[in-house]
């Protein structure tokens, strides 16, 4: 079975702090990482995904299989990053189901 | 290209009541998704299909139908509702192949039942 796990249900920050989501995964084939984002009043979007390996809004995440982690991290946190974020895995053979964790709340104060 | 259409994004029912939730994509995509969203659980897999023809069960399923009308429509339909089904309910839609896991989504519905 296929699962995700982000340990952090709620995260507080101030704005230019580091900030580091986790997520972790189970799954025992090849796994792909994605990161979604859901903005107050938006809907839920794509962030990034770990193939693509790129930065979005300053975001960066680095799937790491020795310790089935898809850590999401940016080194100066802006109030606007304020949101609810979702790690999800999806794997090939799965019937393209997407699986997500629980979801963990940003808070980037002033 | 208004994307993922959900109908309709408020809804109050009595238990026991029926209803179904409608979702259009305009994006000519094959997959289709319908979620529910609680505080603390995070985003849970109700039905999906994976193309137009074929549905399967997600994680939880139970008390929901689901109806792949065409490629562009996938209905959710509670047809007793119970309180435990009081939840924000999302459809949402993916190219499949390479953008799987690229999952589009409606603006939700937030469904009640007293």
């Amino acid at each position: 079975a296929q699962r995700v796990t982000q340990p952090e249900k709620l995260l507080s920050v101030f704005k230019g702090a580091p900030v580091e989501l986790k997520c972790n995964y189970s799954y025992s084939g090849s796994p792909e990482l994605f990161w979604y984002v859901q903005y107050s009043r938006q809907r839920l979007q794509l962030l990034l995904r770990h193939i693509s390996r790129e930065s979005i809004k300053g975001f960066t995440a680095d799937l790491n299989k020795g310790e089935t982690s898809f850590h999401l991290k940016k080194p100066f946190a802006q109030e606007e990053d304020s949101a609810m974020y979702y790690c999800a895995l999806c794997c090939w053979g799965s019937n393209y189901k997407l699986t997500f964790g629980k979801g963990t709340l940003l808070t980037v104060n002033p | 290209n208004a994307g993922v259409t959900q109908t309709p994004k408020f809804q109050v029912l009595k238990t026991g009541q029926s209803m179904t939730l409608q979702c259009a994509q305009d994006m000519n995509h094959n997959s289709m998704y319908w979620y529910r969203q609680d505080p603390g659980m995070g985003l849970r897999l109700i039905y999906y299909s994976a193309s137009e023809g074929t549905t399967d069960k997600g994680e939880v399923p139970n008390g929901y139908n689901v109806s792949r009308l065409n490629k562009r429509e996938f209905s959710l339909r509670l047809e007793s509702a119970a309180p435990s089904q009081t939840s924000v309910y999302f459809c949402a839609s993916s190219g499949g192949g390479v953008h799987t896991g690229e999952l589009f989504f409606g603006e939700g519905s937030r469904l009640t039942v007293l």
